[in-house]
């Protein structure tokens, strides 16, 4: 049974690229969560879908955050431009419809020089 | 909105011994409350969950119990052993929130050998 899967699992680059994280959720769930976790600020949501719709982003810190699901199958997180204290992990989690827990993937280690 | 405290934010035990974990949510309206467990440099895993019609529930050596008019909860291990050492987080969803979670800032136990 596949579960959430992420890429890349770590992505190093420098400030003022662009950055696009990528989700797979598990099939059939129709719920897509997006986290951040910082040592400082720990788990963070940035924002969710329920049925590739958007309803919550507030959790999203600025405007050069963006996040998309296209598919029940495919989600991004972009960032543009990168800045350093964007470094952290990113998780995606999905989830099935009422009390069903969510899923983590195994993240991305984003690092910005 | 959902506040969730968690304490200890640390937690030292010896091997065999008990450990708690204590959480509470500010919502009433919240009915779901699962527990992670995440070990360094991995994903957090669903441990157990527990949702708002039930006041206890085990699984083996883990058992979480709810107090919904005090609105908190909380983790027990019990013979605890060193793979149990990690960080764990409490979480409360409210359902019509399309099962968004808000999480504690985690605990990190050790468990001494």
């Amino acid at each position: 049974d596949a579960g959430v899967i992420q890429s890349p699992r770590h992505e190093v680059t420098e400030m003022g690229q662009e950055v696009t994280l990528r989700c797979k959720p598990i099939s059939g769930h129709n719920s897509l969560f997006w986290y951040r976790q910082t040592m400082m600020r720990g788990l963070e949501l940035l924002i969710y879908f329920n049925n590739n719709v958007p309803i919550d982003d507030s959790g999203m810190p600025e405007d050069r955050f963006s996040a998309k699901m296209p598919n029940a199958s495919f989600s991004t997180l972009k960032i543009q431009p990168s800045e350093p204290r964007d470094s952290a992990v990113y998780f995606c989690a999905s989830s099935s419809t009422g009390f069903e827990p969510q899923h983590f993937g195994d993240g991305t280690r984003l690092s910005i020089l | 909105g959902e506040n969730v405290e968690q304490h200890p934010s640390t937690l030292s035990v010896q091997e065999g011994d008990s450990a708690v974990i204590k959480c509470t949510y500010s919502d009433s309206a919240s009915n779901y409350f699962p527990w992670y467990k995440q070990e360094l440099g991995k994903r957090p895993q669903l441990i157990i969950d527990i949702r708002s019609n039930v006041g206890e529930k085990k699984d083996q050596r883990i058992a979480v119990t709810l107090n919904k008019t005090a609105k908190h909860f909380s983790l027990h291990i019990t013979e605890t052993q060193p793979e149990d050492s990690a960080v764990y987080f409490c979480a409360a969803s409210i359902k019509e929130y399309g099962n968004k979670l808000v999480f504690g800032a985690g605990t990190i136990l050790r468990v001494k050998s």
